[in-house]
């Protein structure tokens, strides 16, 4: 049974560039959540996806976008990267329907570094 | 608005002895509270969680966790640590919500 996979591992940027990390659910779930983890912090919300549509939002510009794919997967895509933006991303996988007592499974995560 | 609290950002435990990570949360709603552990260079894995009914929850590796309404907490606990429990430790909460609040984490270093 895979669980979650995120990809790329690393990845190295520059200011304003462009980026897109890409996740695919555990086996089974249908709902996508991505979290940002900067250095020293706990992970924060950035959005759920849940068939193919936005759920959910944290608090983040909209620098910060997403997609859905018929088979759950999803991207997250960054523009204008910023130095700040600079943290581990996170995808985590659950089952939308039951919501608040689903457990979030979480990927590996991909490490971006922006210079 | 949801929130949780690790008061310690580190915690450090002979092998063999107790382990205790601290945790408190505030919600406006009935709370749904996550552990997550975090190795180096990893991701989160889920180690246990309180959804409803008994107040001590059993989790993967020996981990349990004790929820305290009247104290708004979640301690994880463990009876007795190995040097291979050494990691980060999260504590997340939820409510009438999709998203998972997260504490800062704490520092687990269990010396042999």
């Amino acid at each position: 049974d895979a669980g979650v996979t995120q990809s790329p591992t690393h990845l190295i940027k520059t200011r304003g560039q462009q980026v897109t990390l890409r996740c695919s659910p555990k086996s089974g779930h249908d709902t996508v959540s991505w979290y940002q983890q900067a250095l020293g912090q706990g992970p924060q919300f950035i959005f759920q996806y849940y068939e193919e549509e936005e759920r959910q939002r944290g608090n983040f510009p909209d620098r910060f976008s997403g997609h859905q794919f018929p088979n759950y997967s999803s991207e997250l895509n960054v523009n204008a990267l910023l130095l700040g933006d600079s943290a581990l991303y996170l995808c985590a996988s659950s089952l939308g329907q039951a919501r608040y007592q689903e457990t979030q499974y979480f990927g590996p995560g991909t490490r971006l570094l922006v210079l | 608005a949801q929130s949780v609290a690790q008061p310690e950002d580190q915690v450090n435990v002979a092998e063999g002895n107790p382990l205790t990570v601290k945790c408190t949360y505030s919600v406006s709603g009935n709370p749904y509270l996550f552990w997550y552990v975090q190795y180096p260079n990893r991701g989160l894995q889920f180690l246990l969680k309180y959804i409803t009914g008994d107040n001590l929850v059993k989790g993967s590796y020996g981990f349990e966790a004790e929820f305290n309404k009247s104290q708004t907490s979640f301690h994880l606990k463990k009876p007795s640590a190995l040097v291979s429990d050494s990691a980060l430790y999260f504590c997340a909460v939820r409510d009438n919500d999709y998203k998972l609040s997260f504490g800062a984490g704490t520092t687990v270093t269990v010396r042999a």
